[in-house]
């Protein structure tokens, strides 16, 4: 079975562009994360959805970052316009479900966002 | 919001040692505590993880401690190989399903 995916693993843009990073969760899994890891700190949260809907978006920094999942299946997370603080490694995750049993996230190999 | 500590941020040890990560964690109201691991350009991937109504968790050379009323958890490499050379993440959670806040991470090196 494929893991998680994300698209793409590397992008350098100039300040004030957009970029769009895409995740494709584990197929059948409801749970979809967004997290980010800027150099050296830890990595930190951005937001989780349960399917299509945003179950939680307090970690997002800003209105400048857009995350969507339409169809509950993959998901986008758009920068516009990106900032030179924007720079890091985005990491998706997914896992399957909402009972509160051990439910392993299971993480995407991460997109490495350079903001020049 | 919840708050988690990681030390050391480096540790280095000789092959067949033992190799301990602690962490402390601010919301008593957290449950679940994964550890991830990521090696050098792979992705963060599970190894252990257990919940706050179990004091210890085994499974073969990685074993987790958490002590609930300090709020602190620990993970512990035996035997350490050249192969457990990674970035080591630990994490706390109100639920497994909910959002992590991991620590900041800790290098482990193992020198053969």
């Amino acid at each position: 079975e494929a893991g998680v995916t994300q698209f793409p693993s590397h992008s350098v843009i100039e300040k004030g562009q957009t970029v769009t990073l895409r995740c494709d969760p584990i197929s059948g899994h409801d749970n979809l994360y967004w997290y980010r890891r800027v150099m050296g700190k830890e990595i930190k949260f951005l937001l989780h959805f349960v399917k299509e809907s945003k179950q939680d978006e307090s970690g997002m920094p800003n209105n400048r970052f857009l995350a969507e999942r339409t169809g509950g299946t993959y998901s986008t997370l758009k920068v516009q316009p990106a900032e030179l603080e924007d720079s890091g490694v985005y990491f998706c995750a997914s896992s399957q479900g909402v009972a509160d049993v051990l439910n392993e996230q299971f993480f995407g190999p991460g997109t490495r966002l350079t903001v020049l | 919001g919840e708050n988690v500590e990681q030390h050391p941020s480096t540790l280095s040890v000789q092959e067949g040692d033992s190799a301990v990560i602690k962490c402390t964690y601010s919301d008593s109201a957290s449950n679940y505590f994964p550890w991830y691991k990521q090696e050098l350009g792979k992705r963060p991937q599970l190894i252990i993880d257990i919940r706050s109504n179990v004091g210890e968790k085994k499974d073969q050379r990685i074993a987790v401690t958490l002590n609930k009323t300090a709020k602190h958890f620990s993970l512990h490499i035996t035997e350490t190989q050249p192969e457990d050379s990674a970035v080591y993440f630990c994490a706390a959670s109100f639920t497994s399903y909910g959002k992590l806040t991991f620590g900041q991470g800790t290098i482990l090196t193992v020198h053969p």
